[in-house]
């Protein structure tokens, strides 16, 4: 199975301020996800990040709220900006993995107060 | 886009009983997996299976791709089962996955 570190596990954060989580994969991947899940609801797609690409946003969601890097096959980043309550979720990054078995890091649980 | 539907959306049982999830598709998948959700947020793979059976100690599941349907089969259910299944699947077109809305076990002593 995949490794997938991901962190902060979780953050306290003040209205207004932004937050970037790191998600590191212990192999080289082509893709990476980044979702969602808000309290007591399932998990929805953000965006899927390439390496060399800006990341494609579902509907919904824009860069300049969820602003993502992808620099290397190894390691991508997710930053929430100007952060409102409505914010609060846990946010996971997710690899795929041969023949395409998607594996998730342990998410960040993210309360915006 | 594909809809996934799960039932039943929650379950209570005594512990050692068995039971069964349900997972409805809209659409062909080339992708399905089951994940448990334990109450620190984190996402375990149980299953990769977009066809045919598969047992994993106590727990096993079944897809049916022409009918668009797969279960999930809980054994012997204990305390640490506890959690949110999750079915999620994957068509050609797409390599995210498309979540369900979960099935939220709760394993009594």
């Amino acid at each position: 199975s995949a490794v997938i570190s991901q962190k902060p596990s979780r953050d306290i954060c003040q209205r207004g301020t932004s937050l970037t989580i790191q998600c590191q994969v212990d192999s080289q991947v082509t893709m990476m996800f980044w979702y969602r899940q808000q309290p007591g609801q399932s998990l929805t797609l953000i965006a899927t990040a390439n390496q060399g690409s800006e990341a494609t946003y579902e509907s919904g969601f824009v860069i300049d709220k969820f602003p993502i890097s992808r620099p290397n096959l190894t390691f991508s980043t997710l930053t929430v900006s100007n952060m409102s309550p409505e914010d609060s979720s846990i946010y996971l990054c997710s690899a795929l993995r041969r023949p395409q078995e998607a594996f998730f890091g342990q998410g960040t649980r993210l309360t915006v107060v | 886009g594909i809809q996934v539907e799960q039932s039943p959306p929650d379950l209570i049982l005594q512990e050692g009983a068995n039971s069964t999830l349900r997972c409805n598709f809209s659409d062909s998948v080339n992708n399905l997996q089951w994940f448990h959700q334990n109450p620190w947020g984190q996402l375990i793979n149980l299953f990769y299976i977009p066809s045919g059976t598969k047992q994993n100690g106590r727990l096993s599941a079944t897809t049916v791709a022409t009918e668009r349907y797969s279960l999930l089969y809980i054994s012997s259910s204990q305390t640490t089962d506890s959690g949110v299944y999750f079915c999620a699947v994957g068509d050609t077109g797409r390599r995210a996955l498309t979540f369900g809305s979960g099935t939220r076990l709760q394993v009594q002593p």
